[in-house]
């Protein structure tokens, strides 16, 4: 069936550090991509999105591509800051899904000063 | 626009008793989603509305939950003879429909402590 499998965490890194998480899925056909943020005591927030396979989403400094042949969509940001805190759900959706998201176990990242 | 609302945002009810949440999605879009989410865990897809029709409905919505959305505007979620199992976040999230594989918006949550 379709599933996501993200990386565990949690994960703690200082500021300006590189940040990877990382991200594969399992979906027939040609799913859409996504990342998804939870800020402490907010919603999920749409991060970034891909659509079609070698696509490159990005937003706030964060990027994903959609990789196809490897099946992985992996977050990365080059130097995460304090208030990059958050838990990060990758997700997809598929052509039969009507768009309904299925996704990971989210990983929660922690940014030290 | 405000957004995608949800109330209440925490309920707290005893086993065994019924509980409402409410959603009101952004007004232009005419999907609208809900999820739960456990501790620890992704969202999990419950069910879908497209306009004032439930489209889809999980395994995960058993008998016990019910969905409306009457109007096609906002939507009710309610759980009967509410079980520990039933704590949880329980999502809301709203599309146009064109644009449900785009990502869609999602409400902060109601938190539910069955007791």
């Amino acid at each position: 069936g379709n599933s996501v499998t993200q990386m565990e965490g949690p994960v703690t890194l200082s500021e300006e550090a590189f940040l990877t998480i990382n991200c594969t899925y399992t979906a027939t056909g040609y799913p859409s991509l996504f990342w998804y943020v939870q800020y402490p005591g907010e919603g999920l927030q749409l991060l970034l999105k891909a659509t079609k396979a070698d696509d490159k989403g990005s937003n706030k400094g964060f990027e994903a591509t959609y990789r196809k042949e490897t099946t992985s969509f992996h977050l990365e940001k080059g130097s995460v800051q304090v208030s990059d805190s958050a838990v990060y759900f990758c997700a997809l959706t598929y052509g039969g899904s009507q768009g309904n998201l299925i996704f990971g176990k989210g990983t929660k990242l922690s940014v030290k000063p | 626009d405000t957004g995608v609302s949800q109330n209440p945002r925490h309920k707290i009810t005893k086993r065994g008793q019924n509980v409402t949440f409410r959603c009101d999605p952004i007004s232009e879009h005419n999907r609208l989603y809900w999820y739960r989410q456990t501790l620890g865990q992704g969202p999990e897809f419950l069910t879908y509305f497209q306009n004032e029709a439930q489209l889809e409905k999980s395994r995960l919505l058993s008998d016990r939950f019910s969905a409306e959305r009457p109007k096609g505007s906002f939507s009710t979620l309610e759980i009967q003879r509410t079980e520990q199992g039933d704590s949880a976040m329980y999502l809301c999230a709203s599309s146009f429909s064109t644009g449900a594989f785009y990502g869609y918006t999602f409400g902060s949550g109601t938190r539910l402590t069955v007791v």
